[in-house]
Parts: structure tokens; sequence; C-alpha cells
């Protein structure tokens, strides 16, 4: 069975600081992975997706994800944190071929400070 | 293009009667999927639905239910309502439901359960 982990619960930054939100799954074979955001009071936005290829994936609002087969990882990074990314991440993992039905990670809620 | 819509956005309802949520789907999609958010269990997928048919079930006992119809317009029901059933309830659409389709969440419908 898939799963997907998010060792942190909360984390904490300054404004302008760079991010990194972990995540590490368990599949079989090679997962097709996918990073969310959730804003207070919203459905989920798809921030970037992983199905194979070039392991750096760039995504919308800055956000980029590295795929490490060897870790079991796909960690979420961005450069330089606005104040308006605080918001709750999650990560999930969907099986290659056929529908979509993805695990979630339990999400880490990003807090930004100015 | 209109995003995903979600009807009620909030509902309270009691212990042992039933409720019937809606979501009306970006216009083409096909599959329409839901979702239950709870801060114990996280995301949990439910079911989805595709051209009228259930395609994938989750590990949700047989209170929840759905359907979908003719226009891609998707229910779901609970029955005999508990209280651990409150929750965010999300609906989300893509094109056809492949794994490499964008899924696109509603804003949810919070039901509370007393």
């Amino acid at each position: 069975a898939q799963s997907v982990t998010q060792p942190d619960i909360h984390i904490t930054v300054s404004e302008g600081a760079s991010l990194e939100l972990r995540c590490n799954y368990s599949y079989g074979a090679t997962p097709y992975l996918f990073w969310y955001v959730q804003s207070p009071g919203q459905g989920l936005q798809l921030l970037l997706k992983y199905f194979s290829g070039d392991t750096l994936v760039q995504g919308i609002k800055g956000f980029e994800a590295e795929f490490k087969r060897s870790q079991s990882s796909f960690n979420l990074r961005k450069p330089s944190v606005h104040w308006s990314d605080a918001a709750e991440y999650f990560c999930a993992v969907g099986a290659t071929g056929g529908s979509y039905i993805p695990t979630f990670g339990r999400g880490t809620s990003l807090i930004v400070h100015p | 293009k209109a995003g995903v819509t979600q009807t009620p956005r909030y509902l309270i309802k009691t212990r042992g009667q039933q409720v019937t949520l809606s979501c009306s789907p970006i216009s083409g999609h096909r599959s329409v999927s839901w979702y239950q958010q709870t801060p114990g269990q996280g995301l949990q997928f439910l079911f989805e639905y595709f051209s009228e048919t259930q395609r994938n079930k989750g590990n949700f006992p047989g209170r929840f239910s759905g359907r979908q119809f003719s226009n891609s317009r998707s229910e779901m029901n609970v029955s005999t309502l508990e209280l651990g059933d409150s929750a965010l309830y999300l609906c989300a659409s893509s094109l056809v439901g492949q794994v490499t389709d964008t899924q696109y969440f509603g804003p949810g419908t919070r039901l509370t359960v007393l």
C-alpha cells in the first residue's frame, strides 16, 4: 500500500527566507507525486507534480520539488517566502497508471513571520 | 472558465439525520472525486465518478454514497449521520480522472454534526 509522511506538522519561517518542506513516500514502483496548497477556507490547489523524467520539477508560485528515489523523498522548496505563502501544504502519491486515487500526507502548516 | 462549485458551503445536522452535498465540476470535466478532510484522519478519498458510474471507492462505510448526473454534476449522500462525520467535504473534478490529469478542487462543504 502506498503511504506518505510529512514529518513536520508546523514550520515557521521569516518572510524572504528560504523554505523546504519534507515529504517521504512509500510505494512499490516509481510513484506519481504531487504537492498541493490549501489556504484557509479553501480547497486544494495543485502546486506541482512529478511523473517521470527530470527529477527537479518546477511549479506555480515559484515552488519547486526534487524527486530523490534513493531517499524516497519529494521535498518542496522555495528560495524566498512571501507572507501570502502561509497555508497548509500537502504531499500526495498516486499509483502509476489508471485512475487517480491519491494518498495524502497529514500536511505541514507554514507560518510566515514578517 | 468557472471553477468547481460546491453547495452548500456550511451545513449543521444532528445525529441520525441524512445529508446531501452537491458538486458542479468545471465545464468539460467528466470525472468527479470526493474527499473527506478531518483533523484526526486528514484527507481521505471517498469515491470517484465518471460518466455517471462509480469507478473507484475508498474505505468508507456504506452510509456514504454518491451519484453523478448526465451533466457530470455530482452529489454525495451521508445517511444516519454520526458525530465523526463532521468534516470538510471536498469535491474535485478532472477531465477523465486519470492520474496524469490535473484535479481542480472546490472550496468544500463544512459539515457539522451535533
